[in-house]
């Protein structure tokens, strides 16, 4: 069964924590990526990963750092998260050029 | 660093009427071009795709690409109160690169 999966699916944190967003995926897909939707922003890509220990900066990078040490799982980790990293966080993976499949998403506040 | 938008930024439609959504970009280079739909609290998921420039039909979804005009649509036709959510399109420079999506669509259809 395709499926990327996130966890945690709903995260309260103050501003200044630390923040761990995991992801898997069951295709052996080498392609991963997260993004944060906003209202009004779409889907802005924060990091890709081509592979294991392969990973490219996105668009909104700052604020935020991964780690893919096993193919099949991606984390996105927040140092001292702030407040304006309220969001959707949305976690995908594809084939190289294919279309992404995404996971259900992860609602982040930050207090 | 590419642009794409989307208009109009929000539409209802009466059920059984034909939509049209909008998505311009700014790169001519780009080769992929995409449709993602959302529903509320859901995961994007892949609607239709297109490669070459004239349309392409997959049941009551429509995409038409017109490269010159750095512009492509999707048209649905017989629209559903099922077809109400969030339409993202996406567009990519190739196959080997990631897809810079727009900030939605939000159509709804009322019986």
């Amino acid at each position: 069964d395709m499926k990327v999966t996130q966890m945690p699916r709903y995260l309260i944190k103050r501003m200044g924590e630390n923040v761990l967003l995991e992801c898997g995926q069951d295709m052996s897909h080498e392609t991963m990526y997260w993004y944060r939707q906003d209202p009004g922003l779409g889907l802005q890509l924060i990091y890709i990963s081509y592979d294991v220990d392969s990973n490219s900066e996105g668009d909104i990078p700052k604020g935020y750092r991964v780690s893919r040490k096993k193919r099949e799982h991606f984390s996105l980790i927040l140092d001292s998260a702030k407040t304006n990293q309220t969001s959707v966080y949305f976690c995908a993976s594809s084939l190289p050029g294919g279309a992404p499949l995404f996971g259900e998403g992860t609602r982040l506040s930050v207090l | 660093q590419q642009k794409v938008q989307q208009s109009p930024e929000s539409l209802i439609v009466p059920e059984g009427a034909m939509t049209s959504l909008n998505c311009t970009f700014s790169d001519s280079a780009s080769q992929y071009f995409a449709w993602y739909r959302q529903h509320s609290g859901k995961a994007p998921k892949a609607l239709m795709s297109i490669f070459s420039n004239g349309e392409k039909e997959e049941g009551r979804f429509t995409i038409h690409l017109n490269k010159a005009s750095l512009h492509f649509s999707l048209h649905i036709r017989d629209s559903q109160p099922s077809d109400s959510a969030l339409y993202l399109c996406a567009v990519s420079i190739n196959s080997g690169t990631y897809q810079r999506f727009g900030t939605g669509t939000k159509l709804q259809v009322v019986p």
